[in-house]
């Protein structure tokens, strides 16, 4: 069974610093990973995917993030913050269905 | 495309009502996922559907939940009778698997709330 493990409920940064948010899974099989942020009042939103082609995967606003099999990790970076990144951001991994971690609260200050 | 359409994007409902909350997945989208949100217990997975037939439903609470998909651009989550331990936020997703990616669109969501 697959599983994801977000280290941090909450993280703050401020404004220009770096962000950093972990996530570690669990597969038996080479996993699909995903990063969803979610903003107050809205749905999840799709920010990246890792589908076993580069470990290193670019997406929307400035994020990226690297697989790392040997680690087994899957973190989400942002090398200068924005006011604007604030929200909640969610690591999943896909097994028949998605499997979401408990999410990560992230609050960036002026 | 629209994305996916839930309604109503609020409701407020009491103790005991049938509460019926609606979705359109993305057209062309084969799969379908009902999820609930609190606080409490995060998103959780309720139910998902693969070409509008029920393939997992272990994460529907109780009985007082069901969720139907008569055809594949519409589905229904029903909640008869609520209570207010039922008060959340509710998201349908689609996703295309069949097409080698995997990813879900989320929709914005119901909030329900239960008096």
């Amino acid at each position: 069974a697959q599983s994801v493990t977000q280290l941090g409920s909450h993280v703050s940064v401020s404004e220009g610093a770096l962000v950093l948010l972990r996530c570690n899974y669990s597969s038996s099989v080479p996993p699909y990973l995903f990063w969803y942020v979610q903003y107050p009042n809205q749905g999840l939103q799709l920010l990246l995917k890792y589908t076993s082609a580069a470990t290193l995967v670019k997406g929307i606003n400035g994020f990226e993030a690297e697989f790392k099999k040997s680690e087994t990790s899957f973190h989400l970076t942002k090398p200068s913050a924005h006011m604007s990144d604030a929200a909640e951001y969610f690591c999943a991994v896909q097994g028949g269905q998605l499997t979401f971690g408990s999410g990560t609260q992230l609050t960036v200050l002026p | 495309d629209a994305g996916v359409i839930q309604s109503p994007r609020h409701e407020v409902t009491e103790m005991g009502q049938e509460v019926t909350l609606r979705c359109k997945p993305i057209s062309g989208h084969n799969s379908l996922f009902w999820y609930r949100q609190t606080m409490m217990r995060g998103l959780e997975l309720l139910i998902y559907f693969n070409n509008n037939v029920p393939i997992d439903d272990s994460g529907m609470p109780e009985d007082r939940f069901s969720a139907k998909m008569p055809n594949a651009s519409f589905s229904t989550l029903k909640i008869q009778p609520s209570e207010p331990r039922d008060s959340a936020v509710y998201f349908c997703a689609s996703s295309s698997p069949g097409q080698g990616t995997y990813e879900q669109y989320f929709g914005p969501g119901t909030r329900l709330t239960v008096t």
